[in-house]
C-alpha cells in the first residue's frame, strides 16, 4: 500500500523568506500524480500544485515549486516570497493511476506560519 | 458557477443519534469523493462515486456509515448510531471525471461533534 509522510509537523518563516515543506512517499509504482494542498483556517482545500511521475521537469506555480526526486521518492514544497495568506497546513497527496478510483492518500500535513 | 458546497457546516450530536451530511459537487463533474480529516487518522478516503455508483468504499470504516448518490449528483453520507470516534472533519470532493490528471475540488466540510 502506497503511504505519504510529512516530516514537520510544524515550521515558520518570516515573510519574504523561501521556506521548503518535506513530503517522501512509498510505491510501487512507476507511474502517479503527486499534489500539494493547502488548507487555511477557513477549512477549504486548495490545490497548489501537480507533478506527474513521468515529468522530469519540476512543476512550477508562481512562489510555488517542487523538488521532485523520483528516485528517492521525494516530494518537496518551495515557497518563494513567503507572503502573510500563505499561513495554513499544508497537506502532500498521491494518486495512484492503477487504483482505478484516484482517491488521494495524504500525509499528516505540516502547519506553516508566515511570521510578519 | 459555484463551488462544492456541504451543509451543515457544523453538526454536534449526541452518541447514538444517526446524523446525514451532505454535498453538493460542481454541476457537471462526475466523480466524487469523501474524507474524513480527525486529529488523532489525518486525511484518510471514504467512498468514491463515479456518477451513482460507488465502485470503491474501502475506506468506510465501519457499516454504521453509509453513502448515496442520486441524480449524479447530491451525495449524503450517513452515520448511524454515531460513536464518540465519529467527531471529525468530513470533507466532499469532486472533480470533472474519475482520470487522475483531474483536480479534486474540495468543500468547505462539516465538522461534526458527538457528544
Amino acid at each position: 500500500a502506497q503511504t505519504v509522510t510529512q516530516s514537520q509537523p510544524e515550521m515558520s518563516v518570516q515573510e519574504a523568506e523561501t521556506v521548503t515543506l518535506s513530503c517522501t512517499y512509498d510505491t510501487s509504482e512507476n507511474n502517479y500524480y503527486l499534489f500539494w494542498y493547502k488548507q487555511p483556517p477557513s477549512r477549504q482545500m486548495i490545490l497548489v500544485i501537480r507533478q506527474e511521475a513521468y515529468k522530469q521537469q519540476n512543476a512550477t506555480e508562481n512562489r510555488f515549486s517542487v523538488n521532485f526526486q523520483k528516485a528517492a521518492k521525494s516530494f518537496s514544497l518551495k515557497i518563494s516570497d513567503s507572503q502573510l495568506g500563505d499561513t495554513a497546513m499544508y497537506f502532500c497527496a498521491f494518486m495512484s493511476t492503477t487504483s482505478g478510483t484516484y482517491k488521494y492518500i495524504f500525509g499528516t500535513g505540516t502547519r506553516l506560519k508566515v511570521l510578519a | 458557477g459555484a463551488g462544492v458546497s456541504q451543509s451543515p457546516s457544523n453538526k454536534v450530536t449526541e452518541k447514538g443519534k444517526d446524523v446525514e451530511l451532505r454535498c453538493d459537487p460542481i454541476s457537471g463533474h462526475t466523480a466524487l469523493y469523501w474524507y474524513r480529516q480527525s486529529l488523532g487518522q489525518g486525511l484518510e478516503f471514504l467512498i468514491y462515486f463515479q456518477g451513482n455508483s460507488a465502485p470503491d468504499k474501502s475506506g468506510l470504516p465501519s457499516d454504521r456509515f453509509s453513502a448515496e448518490r442520486t441524480g449524479g449528483s447530491v451525495s449524503t453520507l450517513t452515520i448511524q448510531r454515531t460513536q464518540q470516534e465519529d467527531s471529525a472533519v468530513y470533507l466532499c470532493a469532486s472533480s470533472p471525471s474519475y482520470h487522475s490528471y483531474n483536480e479534486q475540488f474540495f468543500g468547505p466540510g462539516t465538522r461534526l461533534t458527538v457528544l
